[in-house]
């Protein structure tokens, strides 16, 4: 099974809005609602930033949310900060009862 | 405190076979789904294996299927991959992973801080 469809890379100023999609099929995204996101800053472990396709862990930043729309979900990081560049990954259930992760995708503060 | 702590990694031949382990402490065992995700330095997350709190339903990624094996010993608060047939395509760092609940597809919200494994001839 292939991966989920992420965007290699998005960037944004400070202060703006970016958006990362998340692009599956019904089998995974679609059907269920255990889609999740990670952050991973470089040489650190992944952290959990959304689960179950809109809740946020926490101490996770309410500058990230979460949404789901079809076989797409996406992650949106609002009012953009430094510390926000990093891989984002999003991560789903599928059918033959596995789990899947996204390609990731490079954040960058411009 | 919370903790994973992967060992058994290592260098192997292509065609053999690894042990890896994780030690968790700070947290109750058997109230939680875990995994095994992988990574290739400078590339992305593979989720490798995954079972429930009492290793009844287990789940495996399609390029391991058949290769690996996932367990876990509640009463040592262990959890295992058994790696055979290697590849080198399976060189990567193994994490250990805890997941939000019993369920092993739940998200995951424990990291251990990985073991290297390097399939090379």
């Amino acid at each position: 099974q292939s991966a989920l469809t992420q965007p290699p890379s998005v960037s944004g100023s400070p202060g703006q809005s970016i958006t990362i999609s998340c692009t599956g099929t019904s089998s995974d995204i679609g059907g269920y609602k255990y889609v999740s996101w990670y952050q991973q800053h470089p040489g650190k472990v992944p952290k959990v930033i959304i689960y179950d396709v809109g809740h946020r862990p926490s101490g996770v930043s309410n500058r990230f949310s979460g949404s789901k729309s079809g076989n797409t979900a996406s992650l949106t990081i609002s009012d953009l900060q430094a510390e926000d560049e990093a891989d984002y990954y999003c991560s789903s259930y599928t059918d033959n009862t596995n789990v899947i992760f996204g390609g990731g995708t490079k954040v960058t503060v411009l | 405190e919370v903790q994973l702590l992967e060992s058994g990694g290592g260098v192997i031949r292509p065609g053999g076979s690894l042990r890896l382990s994780c030690a968790a402490s700070g947290f109750k065992f058997d109230n939680y789904g875990l995994s095994w995700v992988r990574q290739v330095p400078g590339k992305g997350l593979e989720w490798v294996a995954g079972l429930n709190w009492n290793g009844k339903s287990q789940g495996y990624g399609e390029s391991v299927q058949g290769r690996f094996t996932i367990s876990r010993d509640n009463a040592k608060n262990s959890l295992f991959l058994q790696m055979t047939s290697l590849r080198v395509e399976d060189t990567a760092l193994y994490y250990c992973a805890r997941h939000g609940d019993i369920y092993y597809f739940q998200y995951v919200d424990v990291w251990g801080k990985g073991t290297t494994v390097t399939v090379s001839s």
